[in-house]
């Protein structure tokens, strides 16, 4: 069954770095986003993606933040200057319109 | 915006019904998801409904009414592996199939 694959699983970084999470969508959904879950808080959405552009972005989805889809598979999510808010786990998900499909996620830790 | 409300923790014996139950309030509707989302992994698509009645899906089942914004999760003979986090989300009306979550309800199956 295809599913969404997100790399790296886990992801440490010291305050102030910048981290790219990649992902690759299943193949024929055109319809992508950025998911993020705080430890034992509801998941919130921070970005789709649709066209090669953002379609919707929240609050969360600041500067600090971007997206990109750099060639025919590859989403990825870039964050600048990382705080220690940002740790979270990051998931990106696809769609083909009607259901959302979610990778396994990338943990990400901020020092 | 969007207001998404539901129990916060529920237990169960194994064999046994459970009703879980969903509220929303939303600013644009086009659908109402059911996700689960056991601990440290993404969430995977449990049902979905548009048109208010009862969807039925082997031992999940899922209920939507519209015009009282609500809905309900019902998964019978309960197994000790249905033990995780039942995820109710809401997409909008955007046409981006983005979807809002709620913080989710927290399901304990006990022997």
């Amino acid at each position: 069954e295809p599913e969404v694959t997100q790399t790296p699983s886990h992801q440490v970084t010291q305050m102030g770095q910048e981290v790219i999470l990649r992902c690759v969508p299943i193949s024929n959904h055109l319809y992508f986003y950025w998911y993020r879950q705080i430890l034992g808080q509801k998941v919130e959405f921070l970005v789709s993606f649709y066209n090669n552009e953002i379609s919707e972005k929240s609050e969360i989805f600041d500067d600090q933040f971007s997206v990109e889809r750099p060639d025919g598979s590859n989403f990825t999510l870039k964050i600048r200057s990382t705080k220690l808010e940002d740790s979270a786990m990051y998931f990106c998900a696809s769609s083909d319109g009607e259901k959302l499909f979610f990778g396994s996620g990338t943990q990400l830790s901020v020092l | 915006g969007q207001n998404i409300d539901q129990p916060t923790e529920m237990t169960a014996t194994e064999g046994a019904i459970v009703q879980i139950n969903c509220t929303y309030q939303t600013s644009g509707f086009n659908g109402l998801f059911w996700y689960q989302q056991h601990a440290g992994e993404a969430p995977t698509f449990l049902s979905y409904n548009v048109l208010d009645g009862l969807e039925e899906k082997g031992r999940f089942s899922s209920f939507l009414s519209r015009s009282k914004g609500y809905s309900y999760l019902l998964l019978k003979e309960l197994q000790m592996k249905d033990s995780a986090s039942y995820l109710c989300a809401v997409r909008d009306h955007s046409g981006y199939s983005t979807l809002t979550f709620g913080k989710g309800t927290m399901l304990l199956v006990s022997p």
